[in-house]
């Protein structure tokens, strides 16, 4: 069974940085395109970050140059290092992965995690 | 970048009713737009890809259509569990892009 497992949100001051991680089971980390959307207190969805199987990543303008995604291959793992943290990253944050359909053009968000809260305030 | 606006933002209708939520883009996206459903508390769920294909074990009461900068998500015969935020997201570049969401509220 595939499941997602969010982990490391919290209370962080501003300017601060937080990592947080997806633990994955039932298919490889490495193996799959991976993704980042958050959703602040009330709003709206907000995509963040892709990392792709070959390596490439892809940011929101939001939070490029602040965050970071990566994986761990041992650890079947996702993460987002976050630095430079502001009251607007208040949030919780969903990983999930990305599929595609049989073209292989159509990316299909077919997993995602609980989220993990993360709260930017001093 | 390209921006997302869907509409309305909120929206009533009772069980049985036939809906639609409009989404527009502020450059043509061809086919590459996916609906989600979200409930409160949980995370979204996909719905349609390529703005009109049902993702699996998504229910044929859903449809979508459109293509270049406007697309639509029917509902028909709205079930008490169908009542929820809905989301459109385009992927055709990067950032990939949500709209601002339609709440689909019971009357």
């Amino acid at each position: 069974e595939v499941q997602l497992v969010e982990s490391g949100g919290g209370l962080i001051q501003p300017g601060g940085s937080l990592r947080l991680s997806c633990a994955a089971s039932g298919f490889a980390v490495s193996s799959n395109y991976m993704s980042w959307v958050r959703q602040a207190p009330g709003k709206g969805l907000e995509w963040l970050s892709v990392l792709y199987s070959g390596g490439s990543t892809y940011y929101a303008d939001s939070v490029k140059g602040r965050f970071t995604i990566s994986r761990d291959h041992s650890k079947n793992t996702l993460y987002l290092q976050m630095n430079s943290l502001r009251a607007e990253d208040t949030a919780v944050y969903y990983c999930a992965r990305v599929n595609y359909d049989s073209s292989a053009y159509y990316p299909l968000f077919d997993s995602w995690g609980q989220g993990t809260l993360v709260t930017v305030s001093s | 970048n390209i921006q997302m606006t869907q509409s309305p933002s909120a929206m009533s209708a009772s069980v049985g009713d036939r809906v639609t939520i409009t989404c527009r883009a502020t450059q043509g996206i061809s086919n590459y737009l996916a609906w989600f459903q979200q409930k409160p508390g949980k995370a979204p769920k996909h719905l349609i890809y390529a703005a009109s294909s049902l993702q699996n074990g998504v229910p044929s009461r859903f449809s979508g259509s459109g293509s270049g900068t406007e697309f639509t998500l029917t509902i028909s015969n709205l079930q008490p569990e169908d009542f929820a935020t809905y989301y459109c997201l385009q992927h055709n570049s990067f950032p990939i892009t949500f709209g601002q969401g339609t709440r689909l509220e019971i009357k």
